[in-house]
């Protein structure tokens, strides 16, 4: 298995330019996650989907729109790219469980993205 | 959430040591926790995780420890390696299937 993969590695825009961010997993998961991690910083959450054809908001999800056609796939879409927007983007995935409190949600996540907007 | 900016707290050790990182959350109600370790250029790797209701759990020379009294998280490394140099973020889960993760501690490893 592969786990989660994620394309492009890299990418440089200029501002103004859009591009997509494409996540693949292969284990089934229901739960997919994409974050983005700046210098010296944790993870934050753009957005999330918890299945096929939903997508929820995270912490920071201005400048950015999700869809989720497929189970296997989740991609990030930047429209109008701000330097603001120059970060690493992380996909992840993680399996349900029973939906009881305390489930365990371990993610696993892909290699990164690093993306500049000049 | 919380930031430190460029800095990183950085913990060094020795090769052979035991190493300690420690971690304060934010929210009483979130009940499942989970340690990631992150090497440079690459994603999170899952370490270890504990529920709410427990108060240790221990893997192969890790231990994470959870104080919900003073919602403190720690992770013990026994025998610090080389290979375990890295940035620690711990996270919580809130209860909406997403984690929220802190700003990490870099551990580094002297031989």
């Amino acid at each position: 298995n592969a786990g989660v993969t994620q394309t492009p590695k890299f990418r440089v825009l200029k501002t103004g330019q859009s591009m997509t961010l494409l996540c693949a997993q292969d284990m089934n998961h229901e739960y997919m996650y994409w974050y983005r991690q700046d210098p010296g910083m944790g993870l934050r959450l753009i957005h999330y989907s918890v299945g096929e054809g939903t997508t929820a908001k995270g912490e920071v999800p201005d400048g950015y729109n999700v869809s989720r056609l497929k189970k296997q796939n989740f991609l990030l879409g930047l429209e109008s790219a701000a330097p603001s927007q120059t970060s690493v983007y992380f996909c992840a995935s993680s399996y349900s469980s029973s939906g009881l409190a305390g489930d365990r949600n371990e993610q696993f996540f892909g290699p990164g993205t690093r993306l500049t907007v000049l | 959430g919380e930031s430190v900016g460029l800095h990183l707290p950085t913990l060094s050790v020795q090769e052979g040591d035991n190493s300690i990182i420690n971690c304060a959350y934010s929210n009483s109600a979130s009940d499942y926790f989970i340690w990631y370790k992150q090497e440079s250029g690459k994603g999170p790797q899952f370490i270890i995780d504990i529920r709410s209701n427990m108060d240790k759990r221990q893997g192969q020379r890790v231990t994470v420890l959870l104080n919900k009294t003073v919602k403190h998280l720690s992770l013990q490394i026994a025998a610090t390696q080389p290979g375990d140099s890295a940035v620690y973020f711990c996270a919580e889960n809130t209860g909406r299937r997403a984690l929220t993760f802190g700003s990490g501690t870099r551990l580094q490893v002297q031989p």
